[in-house]
C-alpha cells in the first residue's frame, strides 16, 4: 500500500508562532510533493523532492516557507513566522518518478492562523 | 509549459442524469493526463489516467474519460450520476510535475 500519512491533521496558531506540517511516506515512492489548496487560489505546487534532493522551489511563497527531506520517507514544511495568509490546507503526496505515475495524496493538514 | 484548463466551476446534474466535466489541455509534447476526484476533508484520489494506449480510458466508480487530440480535450463523463459521486474533480497533466486545473464541484440532486 503506496499510503502517505501527514501530521498533524489540524493546526490552529497564533500569528508569528513557527509551524512544522510532516509527511511519511510508506513506500513505493521516489518523488514527494508540497502542495497548498485555498479557496481562491486551487492547488498551487510548492515544492517537489527527487530521491530526497528538491527539484522544484520556484512555488514556495517566500523565504518564510522552508522544506527538507532528510530521507526517503519522510518530509517537513515549517512556517516561520507564520501569518493569518498562510491558511490554507496542505497536501503532501508521492510518486515514483515515472512521468505518467498518479499522484498519491496525504488526507492534508489544515492549517488556521490567526 | 504544460496546463489544463477545467471549464465550469460548478456542474449540477440530477440523480440518474449524465455527468460531463470538460478538460482542455495544453501541451507541446503528447501529454499524460489524470483526473482526481476530492471528497470532503481528504486528499485527492486517483479517477483515471490516460497514456496513450487507448483514447478512451476507463476509471473507477463508472467513470471514463476520452482524449481527443483535435479538440485537446479529456472530458469526464458517467452516464448514470449517483449521490455519492457529489465531490470536487480535479483534471491534471503531468510532466515532469503535476500541474492541476481549477477543480469542478459536482452536485448531485435527488
Amino acid at each position: 500500500d503506496a499510503g502517505v500519512i501527514q501530521s498533524p491533521r489540524h493546526e490552529v496558531t497564533e500569528m508569528g508562532q513557527e509551524v512544522t506540517l510532516r509527511c511519511k511516506l510508506i513506500s513505493g515512492h521516489n518523488s514527494l510533493f508540497w502542495y497548498r489548496q485555498t479557496m481562491m487560489r486551487g492547488l498551487e505546487l510548492l515544492i517537489y523532492f527527487n530521491n530526497n534532493v528538491p527539484i522544484d522551489d520556484s512555488g514556495m511563497p517566500e523565504d518564510r516557507f522552508s522544506a527538507k527531506m532528510p530521507n526517503a520517507s519522510f518530509s517537513t514544511l515549517k512556517i516561520q513566522p507564520s501569518e493569518p495568509r498562510d491558511s490554507a490546507v496542505y497536501f503532501c503526496a508521492g510518486t515514483d518518478t515515472v512521468d505518467n505515475s498518479p499522484l498519491h495524496f496525504g488526507n492534508g493538514t489544515r492549517l488556521t492562523v490567526t | 509549459a504544460q496546463s489544463v484548463t477545467q471549464l465550469g466551476s460548478h456542474v449540477s446534474v440530477s440523480e440518474g442524469a449524465l455527468v460531463l466535466l470538460r478538460c482542455n489541455y495544453s501541451s507541446s509534447v503528447p501529454p499524460y493526463l489524470f483526473w482526481y476526484v476530492q471528497y470532503p476533508n481528504q486528499g485527492l484520489q486517483l479517477l483515471l489516467k490516460y497514456t496513450s494506449a487507448a483514447t478512451l480510458v476507463k476509471g473507477i466508480n463508472g467513470f471514463e474519460a476520452e482524449f481527443k487530440k483535435s479538440e485537446t480535450s479529456f472530458h469526464l463523463t458517467k452516464p448514470s450520476a449517483h449521490m455519492s459521486d457529489a465531490a470536487e474533480y480535479f483534471c491534471a497533466v503531468s510532466g515532469p510535475n503535476m500541474r492541476f486545473g481549477a477543480g469542478t464541484r459536482l452536485t448531485v440532486k435527488p
